[in-house]
């Protein structure tokens, strides 16, 4: 089963606003979440990780908040831009080996 | 430093033949991960290596198959290939093996016909 939950499946934002992809998960023995950016062709590149003790990490325009309560997170983008446009990954580890549950994706698309 | 490195960069097989995917992580990585990536199934997790064993395991049958050198390059080997596997298969590098930053290659695009 899908042990990292992420939606929405696409998005569309205008340019200069914000995006915002949710994921949900139950293994309360995941420790380290990180976000992954993919854009057609390439692999996922590492954008943003988070571990349960702290609620919030923010670097640059982009922000994860986390909920451990709700056992869920997610990826802000701020003032988001065209070149934003991509495959936004959740995922999800434990902490015994670097094992990673990936959500389904969420393709984004910023509109000038 | 240079990034991770996987090649070949395309592949085109027949079912029945198998298949050998190279990785070479970044350079003091010690910890290799492969996903395979297919539209309907996502980022899965196949394996890892770290320090030349197999640290995890995901839920993939036993022709998926992979190994670590000792110079923390990996092979991953895929036996009597199935139309199935046509997939994007992506390496990973870390490094150590205990949740870690991943940095992932530009993978393989594997077709099998």
């Amino acid at each position: 089963q899908q042990q990292v939950k992420q939606s929405p499946q696409s998005l569309i934002v205008q340019k200069g606003g914000i995006s915002i992809i949710n994921c949900a998960y139950e293994n309360t023995a995941f420790d380290y979440f990180p976000w992954y950016q993919q854009f057609p062709g390439k692999g996922p590149a590492l954008l943003i990780a988070i571990r349960p003790d702290v609620s919030e990490k923010k670097e640059g325009r982009f922000t994860i908040s986390f909920n451990k309560s709700a056992k869920q997170f997610s990826l802000h983008i701020m003032d988001s831009q065209p070149g934003d446009s991509a495959t936004y990954f959740c995922a999800a580890s434990k902490n015994t080996g670097n094992q990673f549950y990936f959500g389904t994706g969420t393709s984004l698309t910023v509109i000038p | 430093k240079a990034g991770v490195t996987q090649t070949p960069r395309y592949l085109i097989k027949t079912r029945g033949q198998q298949v050998t995917l190279s990785c070479s992580p970044i350079s003091g990585h010690r910890s290799v991960s492969w996903y395979q990536q297919t539209p309907g199934q996502g980022l899965q997790f196949l394996f890892e290596y770290f320090s030349e064993t197999q640290r995890n395991k995901g839920n993939f049958p036993g022709r998926f198959s992979g190994r670590q050198f000792s110079n923390s390059r990996s092979e991953m080997n895929v036996s009597t290939l199935e139309l199935g596997d046509s997939a994007l298969y992506l390496c990973a590098s870390s490094l150590a093996s205990q949740n870690n930053e991943q940095f992932f290659g530009p993978g393989t695009r594997l077709t099998v016909l």
